[in-house]
């Protein structure tokens, strides 16, 4: 069965520094999202992308955050200047033209920011 | 504005206990509802859906319904195996901007002992 994967599954960074989250959507999908769960909180979007734009981001999805589908395969997170605060598991999902609204969640990265 | 609000856990059974999660809503429009299950140092699997008012999605024994005039979807299950120790995740679609995104709940942890 088909299924969303993400790498790394773990990432220690400094603050400051940049960091690239990777997912590989399912390969028919068309609509992909970004989505972060803090440790002990809620699961929170962050971004929903579409036809190489982005559709719709949160109130989190600041400067910082940007996104990118660099080619047919991969949909990116960059996080430009991390903070401790951007310490969380991050998802990314995925979803098909003809049942947008049910969506595919990879395994995570766990992002550590020291 | 769009909101689930899911009963505190933990909740510990013993096995073959029935069990019922509480999942309630508040949405403009008539949301899909969904519950996702995350097993200990995995990431999202969706466990079942209803797209529509009185709708029963059901899967790996698991059943919810769709109930517009109480606007909730509790999960229940009719016999729990130590297996089923998870968090689950109740979580509506909200339609915006041409994509959906989620609106998850806090999440509720189940264990179920032997």
């Amino acid at each position: 069965e088909p299924e969303v994967t993400q790498t790394p599954s773990h990432q220690v960074t400094q603050m400051g520094q940049e960091v690239i989250l990777r997912c590989v959507p399912i390969s028919n999908h068309l609509y992909f999202y970004w989505y972060r769960q803090i440790l002990g909180q809620k699961v929170e979007f962050l971004v929903s992308f579409y036809n190489n734009e982005i559709s719709e981001k949160s109130e989190i999805f600041d400067d910082q955050f940007s996104v990118e589908r660099p080619d047919g395969s991969n949909f990116t997170l960059k996080i430009r200047s991390t903070k401790l605060e951007d310490s969380a598991m991050y998802f990314c999902a995925s979803s098909e033209e003809e049942v947008q609204e049910t969506q595919y969640f990879g395994p995570g990265t766990r992002l550590l920011v020291l | 504005g769009n909101s689930v609000t899911q009963m505190e856990g933990p909740v510990t059974l013993s096995e073959e206990a029935f069990l019922t999660i509480n999942c309630t809503y508040t949405a403009t429009g008539y949301p899909s509802l969904f519950w996702y299950v995350q097993y200990p140092g995995e990431g999202l699997q969706l466990l079942l859906k209803a797209t529509k008012a009185d709708d029963k999605g059901s899967n790996k024994g698991f059943e919810a319904t769709y109930r517009k005039e109480t606007t909730s979807f509790h999960l229940e299950k009719g016999s729990v195996q130590v297996s089923d120790s998870a968090v689950y995740f109740c979580a509506l679609s909200a339609h915006a901007s041409g994509t959906y995104k989620y609106i998850f709940g806090t999440g509720t942890r189940l264990k179920v002992l032997a």
